[in-house]
């Protein structure tokens, strides 16, 4: 069965941390890696990853990708308190009639002033 | 980027009524796609809606229970039937920016703000 795991669960740092959020898979017929963040309710697109080792940035975010390991990760650096939410990972693949995705449960973040 | 309406934001709901939930987009789009989010839980894949078929539904998902309408390539809605206390989640409606180039097929999901409800 095909499946994305996340840890850890929930994290709790300070402003200025380093973080690291994990995302592993096992899904057949693999088309991409999408790591979003969730606020309230709709989770916003971070980022997209296709290809291994090529790193996405964005501001303080990175994420890479390892398709042989089949695992990424999101790093987020000199944390702020904005950057308080669940970062959802989510694996894109060809499922059948159309492209679709599988969430994992995600990683509560929460920085503390 | 799409934008995407999507009402009612939140309900509270009576065991045994249906609710339905409705999705306007700002562009047309091939396929939609409504997703639940059970409290404490990931987001899971309810159906696809295409306009011009009927709705494509995931393991776990039936028509009766969620009924989805696609009468054009802007707007979707999807019922909850026959509501229990299980069907309390935040739904969202989602599409896909598949065609706007380098994005192409990527799954790369608009959400809407969701509806959360809550059946008592």
């Amino acid at each position: 069965e095909d499946k994305v795991v996340q840890s850890p669960l929930s994290l709790v740092v300070h402003e200025g941390d380093t973080v690291t959020l994990n995302c592993s898979y096992e899904v057949t017929n693999f088309r991409s890696l999408l790591w979003y963040k969730q606020e309230k309710k709709a989770p916003t697109f971070l980022f997209m990853l296709t290809s291994s080792g090529i790193e996405k940035k964005s501001g303080r975010l990175s994420s890479i990708l390892d398709k042989k390991e089949l695992f990424s990760i999101l790093n987020i650096t000199a944390t702020q308190t904005g950057d308080s939410a669940v970062y959802l990972c989510a694996v894109g693949y060809y499922g059948g009639a159309t492209n679709k995705l599988i969430f994992g449960t995600g990683t509560l973040l929460a920085v503390q002033p | 980027s799409a934008v995407i309406s999507q009402k009612p934001s939140r309900d509270i709901c009576q065991r045994g009524t249906s609710l339905t939930i409705q999705c306007q987009v700002d562009s047309q789009v091939t396929m939609m796609f409504w997703y639940r989010q059970q409290p404490g839980q990931s987001l899971t894949l309810i159906a696809t809606a295409n306009q011009g078929s009927e709705a494509t539904y995931e393991s776990g998902f039936v028509i009766d229970k969620f009924p989805i309408s696609r009468p054009n390539l802007t707007f979707s809605t999807l019922t909850v039937s026959n509501m229990s206390p299980e069907d309390s989640s935040i739904y969202l409606c989602s599409v896909d920016l598949a065609g706007t180039g380098a994005l192409s097929g990527a799954n790369v999901l608009t959400f809407g703000a969701g509806s959360r409800l809550t059946v008592l």
